[in-house]
């Protein structure tokens, strides 16, 4: 089975903090993003890697940043936390070249901004 | 610009009875369809998916129905159980370039005995 693990569960934060949520996936798959989920408006990508050290923004990457320096590692940044970042964020993994397939996610981590 | 909409917050549906889910999609390129489910405080897990050269697919008590022309499919559970509460997101995708997921905003299903 693929295993996507994220680093915490819950985190809280204090407005104006450096962030950083990480993300690890066990299947050598070569894509990886970044959502949030926030009640009414589904999930939205915030970033997403195709291969190492290669990244593009989603539909919403600004106070965002990543990094991918190990194809099985893929970390999100908050550059300067706000209390509009309070989020569920989750991670996801998949294979990258498919003839259409799906995207497994980690357990997610609920990060509250105070 | 929502591409992808799931336009009912919510739905209520009898135990043993049947679930249908909407969604509709905006962008006529898309040729990949799935639907995730996702119960609190976990991640989505991976239901059905479809691709547009077909208009059915099914998966024991899940059927994804595909209508290119209406840009709508479905997620039909028969028979629905106490399990399956959850809410439940329709994705959309490319088979090929870019792979990323556009997901609706979710609809929330509560099953009641």
């Amino acid at each position: 089975d693929v295993k996507v693990t994220q680093s915490s569960r819950y985190l809280v934060k204090r407005t104006g903090e450096k962030v950083f949520l990480e993300c690890v996936q066990d299947m050598d798959h070569e894509n990886m993003f970044w959502y949030r989920q926030d009640p009414g408006l589904g999930l939205r990508l915030i970033y997403f890697s195709y291969d190492v050290k290669m990244k593009e923004k989603g539909d919403i990457p600004e106070g965002y940043s990543v990094s991918r320096e190990k194809k099985e590692r893929f970390s999100l940044i908050l550059e300067s936390a706000s209390t509009n970042q309070t989020s569920m964020y989750l991670c996801a993994s998949q294979v990258g070249q498919g003839v259409g397939t799906e995207a497994f996610f980690g357990q997610g981590t609920r990060l509250t901004v105070v | 610009d929502q591409q992808v909409k799931q336009n009912s917050p919510s739905l209520s549906v009898q135990e043993g009875r049947i679930s249908i889910l909407n969604c509709d999609y905006t962008n006529s390129m898309f040729d990949y369809f799935l639907w995730y489910k996702k119960y609190p405080a976990e991640g989505p897990t991976f239901l059905i998916s479809i691709s547009s050269i077909k208009d059915k697919n099914e998966d024991g008590r899940f059927t994804v129905f595909l209508n290119k022309s209406a840009k709508h499919l479905s997620l039909h559970i028969v028979p629905s159980q106490p399990g399956d509460s959850a809410v439940y997101f329709c994705a959309a995708s490319f088979i090929q370039g870019a792979q990323k997921l556009v997901f609706g905003q979710g609809t929330r299903l509560t099953i009641n005995p």
